[in-house]
């Protein structure tokens, strides 16, 4: 069984703060990984999809950062405003079928 | 951008009668359909995975009998839990795979009295 794990569960961190979230994920057999943010009542929206170990990404304030050697990727978010509350979720892809394995989330509250 | 449009947002049945959720790309073709569950405080787990006009993979544990998925379309899929009991209670969400990579739907809150 694939186990794709995120920590911490939640966070409430002050606006201003920046913060970062862990995905780990099997390093065997790596295709690609994906990082979602998702607002109650919406859609899952695309954040980055990482697929080279190193690889770092960047959109706006949110960045992250790719080990498929050790299986992990962080989600780092600088200076974190109210509107990023959200549940981050990241999804391990392990070969070509393109299936999405999820980890629980991170359910990040930022406070005015 | 690319949009999914899921429905119903919610519903509630009984016991014993079938709802039918469906998932529908807007603005691209989805070749491949993608459906969830999520129980309370669990990840999104994956159901079944659909391509237009094939019959569906399911995974391990999941009754193809029971829920039954339809992809007769590169525009529109369907879920459908037949005889629904309160353990099927759940979050129901798809994404279809198009050009663009992934887009989901915004999900079904289904509760089964």
């Amino acid at each position: 069984i694939l186990n794709v794990e995120q920590s911490p569960q939640s966070l409430h961190v002050q606006e201003g703060d920046s913060t970062n979230f862990t995905c780990s994920f099997p390093s065997s057999n790596f295709y690609a990984l994906h990082w979602y943010r998702w607002e109650t009542a919406k859609s899952p929206e695309a954040l980055f999809v990482m697929t080279l170990n190193g690889d770092e990404k960047k959109k706006g304030r949110i960045s992250a950062t790719l080990n498929t050697k050790e299986g992990y990727s962080y989600l780092y978010i600088k200076g974190s405003q109210p509107e990023d509350s959200a549940t981050y979720l990241c999804a391990f892809v392990m070969d070509s079928s393109y299936k999405l394995i999820f980890g629980s989330g991170t359910r990040l509250l930022v406070r005015p | 951008g690319a949009v999914v449009s899921q429905h119903p947002s919610w519903v509630i049945c009984k016991s014993g009668t079938s709802v039918k959720i469906e998932c529908r790309s807007l603005d691209f073709q989805a070749t491949t359909m993608f459906w969830y569950r999520q129980f309370p405080k669990q990840s999104l787990m994956l159901m079944a995975t659909s391509n237009e006009g094939s019959k569906a993979t399911y995974e391990q544990g999941v009754e193809k009998d029971k829920f039954l998925i339809n992809h007769a379309s590169l525009t529109l899929s369907t879920l459908t839990v037949t005889s629904a009991h309160p353990e099927d209670s759940s979050f129901y969400i798809c994404s279809a795979r198009g050009r663009g990579g992934y887009t989901f739907g915004s999900g079904t809150r289904l509760t089964v009295v």
